[in-house]
């Protein structure tokens, strides 16, 4: 498996312009989330997924769209980069099996904005 | 929805000293709880979790975490730390089962003098 993958690692926009960040996962997990990472904030939930077809936002939904037409893919779509969006972003995954739960991370994109 | 407090930014230790980092979160139905670690320039991994049952939970690498529901706190323990433990350590709070909306702690940045 190669469990969850993040493409691309680094990518550096110009403020205004729009791009996808993909994420997949092989482990056929229900949940699937996207995280932005920043010196000092931690983690912070942007987007989440409890199926296919299904998405929620997080903490910091603003100037981010997802969405899921398969259980396998969560893209993370930036409308018009601005340079607080400038982050670390990671994707997750997550199974629930009665009350246990677990996540798995991607290894992140790196994103500048300038 | 939750928050949750990681009351230290930055921890130097030497080698063999005791750790304990202290993580507090404002949810108060039922909560899953996480630590994770996150090496530098790696993603996060799973140290230890809590879903239930016995509120000491011993976890990877001889980190244990202790959860006290009275003070809705999560704290994560080592009794003798390697320098090969420094890293980032983030408490995560999930509310209830069937949901994945995780929340993170802003980290605690642990430092390991050899």
């Amino acid at each position: 498996n190669a469990g969850v993958t993040q493409t691309p690692k680094f990518q550096v926009l110009k403020t205004g312009q729009s791009m996808t960040l993909q994420c997949a996962q092989d482990m056929n997990h229900e949940y699937m989330s996207w995280y932005r990472q920043d010196p000092g904030m931690g983690l912070r939930l942007i987007h989440y997924s409890v199926g296919a077809g299904i998405t929620d936002q997080g903490e910091v939904p603003n100037g981010y769209n997802v969405s899921r037409s398969t259980t396998e893919d969560f893209p993370l779509r930036l409308l018009s980069a601005a340079p607080s969006q400038t982050s670390v972003y990671f994707c997750a995954s997550s199974y629930r099996r009665g009350t246990h739960y677990e996540q798995y991370f991607g290894p992140g994109t790196r994103l500048t904005v300038t | 929805a939750q928050s949750v407090s990681q009351h230290n930014h930055h921890v130097i230790l030497s080698e063999a000293a005791s750790l304990e980092l202290g993580c507090n979160y404002s949810y108060g139905g039922t909560v899953n709880l996480f630590w994770y670690v996150q090496y530098p320039g790696q993603h996060l991994q799973l140290l230890l979790k809590y879903f239930s049952g016995d509120p000491l939970v011993k976890g990877i690498k001889g980190f244990e975490a202790e959860f006290i529901k009275s003070k809705f706190s999560f704290n994560l323990r080592k009794p003798s730390v390697q320098w090969s433990d420094t890293a980032e350590y983030f408490c995560a709070v999930k509310e209830g089962y069937n949901n994945n909306d995780m929340r993170f702690g802003a980290g605690t940045r642990l430092t390991v003098k050899p």
